[in-house]
């Protein structure tokens, strides 16, 4: 089955720093990567997704990569605000299962 | 957008009952899913509650621990059974509201469980 790896655990960045969160999936037959954020207490939700037939993918701050042939996929916030900080999760969905695997998270800090 | 609504939110429940979480989304969708997020932790798929049939489970999870019930397109039910104190943790209701895999997944609230 799908196994997804994600990391950093934690990431910690000052206020209008970059980050970056790089994960790497296993099953070649998954075709859309999303990603979603979660505050405490909260459900995920998602904030920018990817589908195999593209390369790269932006929305204002924020922009996914994909390297499809490396299996590999990342996530690029510019200009980091406080609210940013929550966890972020990477998934991969596969066209077999039609279900989502998720990375095991990045809690991501932004100092003010 | 789907919305999906969960309940209960919480329960404290006595080790050995069971406890049922209702799963319910305002419209049709195709694929329903149950996830474990552990405090701190990542969500683990639990299983796939297929419309009219059994559900797909995933390794490590079994249908007498965790039966579930998928009557229609808009509503699921997950039952925890036996419940111990490992079993403690959120457990999410999500769905997939379009035909094909690659569409957004949406989740509910998430009901969050403690045995004591």
């Amino acid at each position: 089955g799908e196994n997804v790896e994600q990391h950093p655990s934690t990431l910690s960045v000052q206020e209008g720093d970059s980050a970056v969160i790089k994960c790497t999936y296993s099953d070649s037959a998954s075709n859309y990567f999303p990603w979603y954020k979660q505050e405490l207490g909260k459900r995920p939700q998602l904030i920018i997704d990817i589908r195999s037939n593209v390369g790269e993918k932006k929305d204002q701050r924020i922009a996914v990569t994909l390297n499809k042939t490396a299996k590999h996929f990342s996530l690029h916030i510019t200009e980091t605000q406080p609210e940013d900080s929550a966890v972020y999760f990477c998934a991969a969905t596969s066209t077999g299962g039609f279900k989502t695997i998720f990375g095991a998270g990045t809690r991501l800090f932004v100092k003010a | 957008s789907a919305v999906i609504s969960q309940k209960p939110s919480r329960d404290i429940c006595q080790r050995g009952t069971s406890l049922t979480i209702q799963c319910q989304v305002d419209s049709q969708v195709t694929m329903m899913f149950w996830y474990r997020q552990q405090p701190g932790q990542s969500l683990t798929l639990i299983a796939t509650a297929n419309q009219g049939s059994e559900a797909t489970y995933e390794s490590g999870f079994v249908i007498d621990k965790f039966p579930i019930s998928r009557p229609n397109l808009t509503f699921s039910t997950l039952t925890v059974s036996n419940m111990s104190p490992e079993d403690s943790s959120i457990y999410l209701c999500s769905a997939r509201a379009h035909e094909g895999p690659a569409t957004e997944a949406f989740f509910g609230q998430g009901t969050r469980l403690t045995v004591v």
